[in-house]
């Protein structure tokens, strides 16, 4: 019944290693999103996906890199850990591109860098 | 481009005591949404505005969008332990963009 989930929950990891998280959402919803939140709480858009079209790609370094093979599912793949990558990573949906809509979010998946 | 301010970024009060969340955007904004965020959980929408002067209420929060549709409050009338998170205000524009949250402690 879960509306958007993500896997895993938590994720440790060294530096320099290869990860992916999964995202999915079973509500019908044309646009998912990628944020990241920091130890301050501070929520940072990274990417958003309509109808598995990139539409929003902030300032992240390209060692990020999200795939959308479906419009129900947006993974995210990150190259090359690094300390500054440890963070809360949120995925979203919204029912369409545009800001009226609102957005559902996922549990988050909890990445720590050692 | 778009930027939402919101202030304060911490605040503790005393079980009971009433609690205010400020936003401001540097453009007019086409809606306004909050959100809640429980420690350990996920940002979880409460409610939307979309016209100016728009006043909403659920139950003992209050939810204001100012009259130039470029600020926004969420008022919380005595606060109890269940109120505890953060609260997000986002701008819609040509994206939604997030304000940094107000943590709110709740003492007992």
């Amino acid at each position: 019944d879960t509306a958007v989930s993500q896997t895993p929950k938590y994720l440790v990891t060294q530096m320099g290693n290869d990860k992916s998280i999964k995202c999915e959402q079973n509500l019908g919803h044309d646009t998912m999103y990628w944020y990241k939140q920091d130890s301050k709480k501070f929520l940072k858009i990274m990417f958003s996906y309509n109808n598995k079209e990139l539409i929003i790609n902030e300032t992240v370094p390209n060692r990020f890199s999200p795939k959308s093979p479906d419009k129900a599912h947006l993974n995210l793949h990150i190259n090359s850990l690094e300390l500054g990558d440890s963070a809360v990573y949120f995925c979203a949906s919204s029912h369409a591109d545009r800001s009226s809509y609102e957005q559902y979010f996922g549990p988050g998946t909890r990445l720590t860098v050692t | 481009g778009q930027q939402v301010m919101q202030i304060p970024q911490y605040q503790h009060v005393q079980e009971g005591e009433d609690f205010t969340t400020y936003c401001n955007s540097s453009t007019t904004l086409s809606n306004i949404q909050w959100y809640k965020q429980r420690p350990g959980g996920h940002p979880v929408f409460l409610i939307q505005l979309v016209k100016s002067g728009e006043v909403k209420k659920q139950k003992r929060l209050t939810f204001q969008f100012g009259e130039a549709k470029k600020n926004s409050s969420l008022h919380i009338t005595a606060t109890q332990t269940t109120d505890v998170g953060t609260y997000f205000c986002a701008g819609g524009g040509n994206k939604l963009v997030f304000g940094a949250g107000t943590i709110l402690r709740v003492k007992s």
